[in-house]
């Protein structure tokens, strides 16, 4: 069973230049979601893909976008990058997101994720 | 408002001692579930254990154990017989409902240091 992966490892950018992040899904599960983690936070939610259809979003501004793939890979992009923008960016898959009852556990498997620098 | 809270930022505990780490929660939902991940340096997010709000026991995976009480909204970990390797962000996470987005809410964590 191949495990959720994520590229590039590091990324360094400057500040208004735009970037595109890999997550290659656990296989099996159709449902990725992103989460941005800033230096010394928790994660917070940015959005998930359930199927090629984006399924719930936190609060981040529209320049945060994503694909997923018939494959159930799936890409972050982020535009007009920012200072803030500088952070640790986890993906994690998981299967159907429609739980069978209430609290249903439905783990989702994280990837090493991919630590963006925005200069 | 916050809806995960960690208070404590640092713990630091001997080796082969038990250690607890707080967690508390709001929510108004009935049905949520609570999650704890440990987070090493190299970033990975590694899930210890879950406990769904309608579960009636206490839940345990090896070492770790899961402190529910839901009248006070707590979900403290307990780690048993700690070891080196236990050194790492320790994160508490819920879920809410049963229905769209299994967005995981995160609180800010408590870094644990296992010394010999």
């Amino acid at each position: 069973e191949t495990g959720v992966t994520q590229s590039p490892t590091h990324l360094i950018k400057t500040r208004g230049q735009q970037v595109t992040l890999r997550c290659s899904s656990q296989s099996g599960h159709n449902t990725v979601s992103w989460y941005q983690q800033a230096l010394g936070q928790g994660p917070q939610f940015i959005f998930q893909y359930y199927r090629e259809e984006e399924n719930g979003r936190g609060n981040f501004p529209p320049r945060f976008s994503g694909l997923q793939f018939p494959n159930y890979s799936s890409e972050l992009n982020v535009n007009a990058l920012e200072l803030d923008d500088s952070a640790l960016y986890l993906c994690a898959s998981s299967l159907e997101f429609r739980t069978s009852g209430p609290a249903a556990y439905n783990e989702q498997f994280f990837g090493p994720g991919t630590r963006l620098t925005v200069l | 408002a916050q809806k995960i809270t960690q208070t404590q930022p640092g713990m630091f505990v001997q080796e082969k001692e038990a250690v607890t780490l707080d967690c508390t929660y709001d929510t108004s939902d009935p049905s949520y579930g609570l999650f704890w991940y440990k987070q090493p340096s190299s970033g990975e997010m590694i899930f210890l254990i879950y406990q769904g709000s309608y579960d009636q026991q206490n839940a345990t995976e090896g070492r770790y154990s899961l402190n529910f009480q839901k009248a006070r909204k707590s979900a403290n970990l307990v780690i048993s017989a700690s070891q080196l390797g236990d050194s790492a962000m320790y994160f508490c996470a819920m879920r809410e409902g049963y229905m769209g987005a299994q967005k995981l809410v995160f609180g800010q964590g408590t870094r644990l240091t296992i010394n010999p």
